[in-house]
């Protein structure tokens, strides 16, 4: 069946460098897409979110890339911070049903 | 502070007894949603309501019985769990039919069943 996935299941960083986390989607018919950060004890935090006309959106130090060519999302941090360390989930919402969460992706921070 | 309240954050109990949780949400949307998240698995959806109205079952068993009475709130009524039960129950809302939303969640209640 379709799903969403991640490439990686962890990630280490150094305290100050840029992390890069990737999603892989599967639906074409997917036209919006969300990153949230999940802190232990704490449910899912929304992040940053982007629709398929957009191929790039920048928040606050988190960027994410859309390339719909090869279905691919990706959340990229600047200067990660010993706080950013968390789950990562990207999620797609293939049209007019609930949005579709891949596994996540753990994210440490090396200070 | 997420606007989506969870109550209780933990709770054990055993396989014959009966609980409910709870979620509230103070941010004036118009749907919530019931997830299920075990260790190593992605976000499993149990129930959607949208305006009050259960909009999708994907599936559950029977021994969870979800509730809403309006839109700001939302039960998970319990009975007759097994231990593969135990697991992060996560309430959350959005605000529908304007094209894609986020979906804001709350902290959850930690289940285990005995």
């Amino acid at each position: 069946g379709e799903s969403v996935g991640l490439h990686l299941p962890t990630l280490s960083v150094q305290e100050g460098d840029n992390s890069i986390i990737n999603c892989a989607y599967s639906n074409s018919a997917s036209d919006y897409f969300i990153w949230y950060k999940q802190e232990s004890g704490k449910g899912p935090q929304f992040i940053i979110d982007i629709r398929s006309n957009m191929d790039k959106r920048q928040g606050q130090r988190v960027t994410v890339l859309l390339n719909k060519t090869v279905k691919h999302l990706s959340l990229q941090i600047a200067a990660t911070q010993p706080g950013d360390s968390a789950v990562y989930f990207c999620a797609e919402n293939p049209g007019n049903t609930p949005l579709v969460f891949g596994k996540g992706t753990r994210l440490s921070v090396i200070a | 502070e997420t606007g989506v309240t969870q109550t209780p954050r933990h709770l054990v109990m055993g396989m014959t007894n009966k609980k409910s949780l709870k979620c509230e949400q103070h941010l004036g949307h118009n749907a919530m949603y019931w997830y299920k998240q075990s260790a190593k698995k992605p976000l499993e959806l149990m129930f959607v309501y949208n305006f009050k109205e259960q909009t999708e079952n994907n599936s559950v068993p029977s021994r969870f019985s979800p509730e809403c009475p309006n839109s700001s709130h939302l039960f998970l009524h319990l009975h007759t769990l097994q231990p593969e039960d135990s697991a992060l129950y996560l309430c959350a809302s959005s605000q529908e039919g304007q094209g894609g939303r986020p979906q804001h969640f709350g902290d959850g209640t930690r289940l285990s069943i005995l």
